[in-house]
């Protein structure tokens, strides 16, 4: 069965601090990365995406994320968090253009002035 | 470029009730997507909808059911309203069906049975 699993389900950081954001998944055939994240009283909105090319990929608001095969993880980084990253963080796949998306339970961030 | 909308923000029912939902897709979008967010369950797919069929439906029962118009909107039924239908029902859309394409999520639609 196709699944994402998020492990770290609350998240406490003082800004400044690293973030790094565990997701595994389990899907047969080729797969499509995606980490949304949800602001407080915002729309789900995309902070990166990886479906070919280089593993490492970098988007929104200085968060990248590395797709390793071999570990089937897709896990999401930030060298130094904000106050404003506080928000709900999904991590979600697919596997066939156009696709549902199966989402992981999602992680929540409070970053702390 | 007008974002995902979707009508009402709120909706409150009573159990065994029916409650329709309404969602407008980006300009030039032809698939359109429906997911639950409920409390402790997370977001899991509904229906999946493109150029009008019905793509592919997640593991809900045949009450949650819906279309998608010529004009791409679509709307999400769920008839016999249960308590547990209490959640937020996001609509999403994307362009034709090729790879890599994200899903851009509208505010949702907040539904209370009582």
């Amino acid at each position: 069965a196709q699944s994402v699993s998020q492990h770290n389900h609350h998240v406490i950081l003082s800004e400044a601090a690293s973030l790094e954001l565990g997701c595994n998944y389990s899907y047969g055939g080729t797969v499509n990365l995606f980490w949304y994240v949800q602001y407080p009283g915002q729309h789900l909105q995309l902070l990166l995406k990886y479906f070919s090319g280089d593993p490492l990929v970098k988007g929104i608001k200085g968060f990248e994320a590395e797709f390793i095969k071999s570990k089937f993880s897709f896990n999401l980084r930030k060298p130094s968090v904000q106050w404003s990253d506080t928000a709900e963080y999904f991590c979600a796949a697919n596997n066939n253009a156009g696709n549902m998306l199966t989402f992981g339970g999602g992680t929540r961030l409070m970053v702390k002035p | 470029e007008a974002g995902v909308t979707q009508s009402p923000t709120h909706l409150i029912k009573t159990r065994g009730q029916q409650a329709t939902l309404r969602c407008s897709p980006i300009s030039g979008h032809t698939s359109v997507y429906w997911y639950q967010q409920a409390l402790g369950l997370g977001l899991q797919f509904l229906l999946w909808y493109d150029e009008g069929e019905e793509r592919n439906r997640g593991n809900f029962p045949p009450r949650f059911s819906g279309r998608q118009f010529p004009n791409y909107s679509s709307e999400l039924n769920v008839n016999a309203l249960e308590l547990e239908d209490s959640a937020l029902y996001l609509c999403a859309s994307s362009l034709a069906l090729r790879r890599g394409n994200e899903q851009f999520f509208g505010p949702g639609t907040r539904l209370t049975v009582l």
